[in-house]
């Protein structure tokens, strides 16, 4: 596609369940980071992914968090028991190989509020 | 681990001032992004610095990078409301990850 796409762009869930955020890159890009924001904060690495394979997730927070990208394509973010301190933006990127001479493109982001 | 400070934290300027905003950052970086955060939007990249000494300019803005002294800046000529936004250094760091410093949130005021 034309952009980095992300959904939903919302998400409202109850403390302790289980939600999943996608990521549909930019065609052919083949690295995909997810960064975390919270409010009034500058975006945090969670992960990325060269291709089809984890490269780096020490971003994770803990062993609630976990992504996967099974195709190298489409990327799913997936947040188990869910606490309200998992709200927050959570914002996509791709970049061509690793971004050797341009740059990553965002996606607009999924915003998640655990109630 | 790679650490930025961005300061100020929080800046209102008057139409037609500069102002400059400084991004520090701990340990060797290969580039440093400079991105733009509308309230609510994503970010849109703004300048990519390359190498020691570079500098680039798109309209009001201009970026430059000292690799020695790990710090970049983001120059303001002449503000106009349309700049106020919150803005966002992020040096790369290993496994081509960006590291984000708090952000600076400009207000532009008439």
């Amino acid at each position: 596609g034309a952009g980095v796409s992300q959904t939903p762009s919302n998400k409202v869930t109850e403390k302790g369940k289980y939600v999943e955020l996608r990521c549909d890159p930019i065609s052919g890009h083949t690295a995909l980071y997810w960064y975390r924001q919270s409010l009034g904060q500058g975006p945090e690495f969670l992960i990325y992914f060269q291709g089809t394979g984890a490269a780096d997730d020490s971003g994770l927070p803990n062993d609630r968090f976990f992504a996967v990208r099974p195709e190298g394509s489409v990327s799913t973010l997936k947040i188990q028991r869910t606490e309200r301190g998992d709200s927050a933006v959570y914002l996509c990127a791709s970049s061509p190989q690793t971004a050797s001479r341009g740059g990553y493109t965002f996606g607009s982001g999924t915003r998640l509020t655990v109630v | 681990e790679l650490k930025v400070e961005q300061n100020p934290l929080f800046l209102s300027m008057q139409e037609g001032k500069n102002y400059t905003i400084y991004c520090n950052y701990s340990t060797t970086s290969d580039r440093l992004y400079w991105y733009r955060q509308d309230p609510g939007k994503s970010l849109e990249s703004l300048f990519v610095l390359l190498s020691n000494g570079a500098v680039k300019q798109e309209g009001r803005l201009m970026a430059s990078l000292d690799t020695k002294a790990r710090l970049s800046t983001l120059h303001i000529t002449a503000a106009v409301h349309d700049l106020s936004a919150t803005y966002f250094c992020a040096p790369r760091g290993s496994n081509y990850k960006l590291t984000f410093g708090k952000g600076t949130l400009l207000t532009v005021n008439p």
